[in-house]
């Protein structure tokens, strides 16, 4: 049973434009809620995280959105660039168990 | 000086065969995790060790086996060794608390 879903599988966008990955989860008991990107042959890197008691979390061009009533959160890469062309997983987390989203692939086309 | 480090890098080996795969963590971390990741790209939870108890122990067949010798190390045991046993294993690292996790690298593991 997949605790965390996330759409889009993949996702094309031209160099400038706003990528968005959503994700939303079941459990009412998850309170950490990190994004990782991943380049082909390396381990995930965490990006971004936020914890349910804001709404938002900015990090240069990174963006994480919270919505606790809907149990959703949404990445959204601001300019984005041709280096930002990985595959990016959500993830939702409590204690010492975290779950991972199926991943995003994302393609920055120059 | 990386943080966690896993070896080997690549582990190609025939059915039926016993393997193992290590990992370290220099940073201090209480907890280290092996995650399955698929062909698919998603990442699975197997195992996780605390202060050397194993917290959770996920659908995971018996043929897998991790071993914590101290805190900076989570080994992992695999016999029998399976065609669908085929994946890229991570091993990773977090601190107490709900925090990131740090993850290696990867071992790719193909059973031919």
């Amino acid at each position: 049973q997949q605790q965390v879903k996330q759409s889009p599988q993949s996702l094309i966008v031209q160099k400038g434009g706003i990528s968005i990955i959503n994700c939303a989860y079941e459990n009412t008991a998850f309170d950490y809620f990190p994004w990782y990107q991943q380049f082909p042959g390396k381990g995930p890197a965490l990006l971004i995280a936020i914890r349910p008691d804001v709404s938002e979390k900015k990090e240069g061009r990174f963006t994480i959105s919270f919505n606790k009533s809907a149990k959703q959160f949404s990445l959204h890469i601001m300019d984005s660039q041709p280096g930002d062309s990985a595959t990016y997983f959500c993830a939702a987390s409590m204690a010492d168990d975290m779950r991972f989203g199926a991943g995003t692939r994302l393609t920055v086309k120059p | 000086d990386t943080a966690v480090s896993q070896t080997p890098k690549y582990l190609v080996t025939q059915m039926g065969n016993d393997k193992s795969i290590k990992c370290e963590q220099n940073l201090g971390h209480d907890t280290m995790y092996w995650y399955k990741q698929d062909s698919k790209k998603f990442l699975k939870i197997m195992f996780s060790y605390n202060n050397k108890e194993l917290i959770i122990n996920e659908t995971v067949p018996n043929r897998f086996s991790p071993k914590s010798p101290d805190k900076a190390h989570l080994n992992l045991h695999i016999n029998s060794l399976e065609l669908g046993d085929s994946a890229v294993y991570f091993c990773a690292s977090s601190p107490t608390g709900n925090y990131g996790y740090t993850f290696g690298s990867g071992t790719r593991l193909t059973v031919v």
